[in-house]
């Protein structure tokens, strides 16, 4: 079974200032790695996605996150957030598991961007 | 295209009632997948239909609920009673095909038990 740890429960930052969230994940097969937005009284988006390939993977509004295999971890990253980016951000993992593969959540980061 | 959608987006009932969520999936997608969110804490997976067959279902947290999929179409979450702490976000989600192909999730169906 996998899991997914996000340590921070909130993330205040000056609009205009870099952000890391940060996730980590424990598995014993290959996963793939997701990171989900939830914009306030919206649903669960794709934020962007590391299925194979290249480690850094991009997002069409300016966020990255990078695949490190051997510290299990899944941060997202953007240089310069926009008060627009406040947000719930979800890291989610699947993995092979009977047949089918089922993302396992974490607690989410709420992240809070002042103007 | 519509979207994942779900009904009703925010309900409020006494404990012991009964309350029914339904979930209407993106058209063509055979996978459908719901979840739970409490308060604070992280979207836990509650099961996964493919097509109108429950593919797992180790997430659902007692016999208090009760999901179907008939016609492989929509599906509905039965809770019956409801408990206080049956409150939350419940979150349902579609894709297209297993692997790792995009899961669609609709915008949750708030439950607030008192």
């Amino acid at each position: 079974a996998q899991s997914v740890t996000q340590l921070d429960s909130q993330v205040p930052v000056f609009e205009e200032a870099p952000v890391e969230l940060r996730c980590n994940y424990s598995s014993s097969v290959s996963v793939y790695l997701f990171w989900y937005v939830q914009y306030p009284n919206q649903g669960l988006q794709l934020l962007l996605k590391y299925l194979s390939g290249s480690t850094l993977v991009e997002s069409i509004n300016g966020f990255e996150a990078e695949f490190n295999k051997s510290q299990t971890s899944f941060h997202l990253r953007k240089p310069s957030v926009h008060i627009s980016d406040t947000a719930e951000y979800f890291c989610a993992v699947s993995a092979l598991s009977g047949g089918s593969y089922i993302p396992t959540f974490g607690r989410g980061t709420s992240l809070i961007v002042h103007p | 295209e519509a979207g994942v959608t779900q009904f009703p987006s925010h309900s409020v009932i006494e404990k012991g009632q009964t309350v029914t969520l339904r979930c209407d999936p993106i058209s063509g997608h055979d996978n459908l997948y719901w979840y739970r969110r409490v308060m604070g804490k992280e979207i836990k997976f509650l099961l996964h239909f493919v097509k109108e067959s429950k593919q797992d279902e180790s997430g659902m947290p007692n016999n208090r609920f009760l999901a179907e999929r008939t016609g492989g179409t929509y599906s509905t979450l039965k809770v019956q009673p409801a408990e206080l702490e049956d409150s939350g976000v419940y979150f349902c989600a579609s894709s297209q095909d297993l692997g790792h192909s995009t899961i669609y999730f609709g915008e949750g169906s708030w439950l607030t038990v008192v």
